[in-house]
């Protein structure tokens, strides 16, 4: 198993400005994931966070939008860019155990844009 | 591209009435379902998947590869069912193997 925490838990912040969630894993992982969930929507993933080498995005989402660090295996950060209220959602980072075939999720963050 | 669909947004039952959550999915290669719950409060967990055939809280779901369904399954709903539920896939190996897409979840509400 994998445990997960998220740092802010939530936010609120102005348009323009930029934010950095920061995901902490308490063990060793290879793939990590973000994800967006806007108000009243599913889960949609952002993009992979692969230790040394660049996150790959999904279709819709660019690196300059989205740049996302991970410096090793128990660490990540989505730093969302320059914003606007459709940025409104809640951010989750997870990491997929291939040995266990699960996918553990951390608890999220709440960002609000005005 | 693969697609995950929950025709029920919203699902109420009574507490020990049967309970049924449908769930569809498009992929045109071989898919690993997942069903993942979260309750109120709680952070996104996994219910169950279908490769490991368990039975988790007196839930079960079978993969139907001819119906592309995977629906969740209990005979005897309680209150503490009570959750948003999300189905979801990712592809058996290869590169995209992880990345799950899910449905749009479905809220499960059981009334006592």
């Amino acid at each position: 198993s994998a445990v997960i925490s998220q740092k802010p838990s939530r936010d609120i912040c102005q348009r323009g400005t930029s934010l950095t969630i920061q995901c902490q894993v308490d063990s060793q992982v290879t793939m990590m994931f973000w994800y967006r969930q806007q108000p009243g929507q599913s889960l949609t993933l952002i993009a992979t966070a692969n230790q040394g080498s660049e996150a790959t995005y999904e279709s819709g989402f660019v690196i300059d939008k989205f740049p996302i660090s991970r410096p090793n295996l128990t660490f990540s950060t989505l730093t969302v860019s320059n914003m606007s209220p459709e940025d409104s959602s809640i951010y989750l980072c997870s990491v997929w155990t291939g040995d266990g075939r699960e996918q553990f999720f951390g608890p999220g963050t709440r960002l609000t844009v005005l | 591209a693969q697609r995950v669909t929950q025709p029920e947004k919203l699902l109420s039952v009574f507490k020990g009435a049967p309970v049924e959550l449908k769930c569809n999915y498009s992929y045109s290669g071989s898919p690993e379902l997942f069903w993942y719950v979260q309750y109120s409060r709680q952070r996104l967990q996994l219910l169950l998947r279908h490769i490991s055939r368990e039975s988790i809280k007196g839930f079960t779901a079978d993969l139907n590869k001819g119906e592309t369904s995977f629906h969740l399954k209990k005979p005897f709903a309680q209150e503490e069912d009570s959750a948003m539920y999300y189905c979801a896939l990712t592809t058996a190996g290869g590169t995209s193997y992880g990345k799950l897409t899910f449905g749009q979840g479905t809220i499960l509400t059981v009334h006592p």
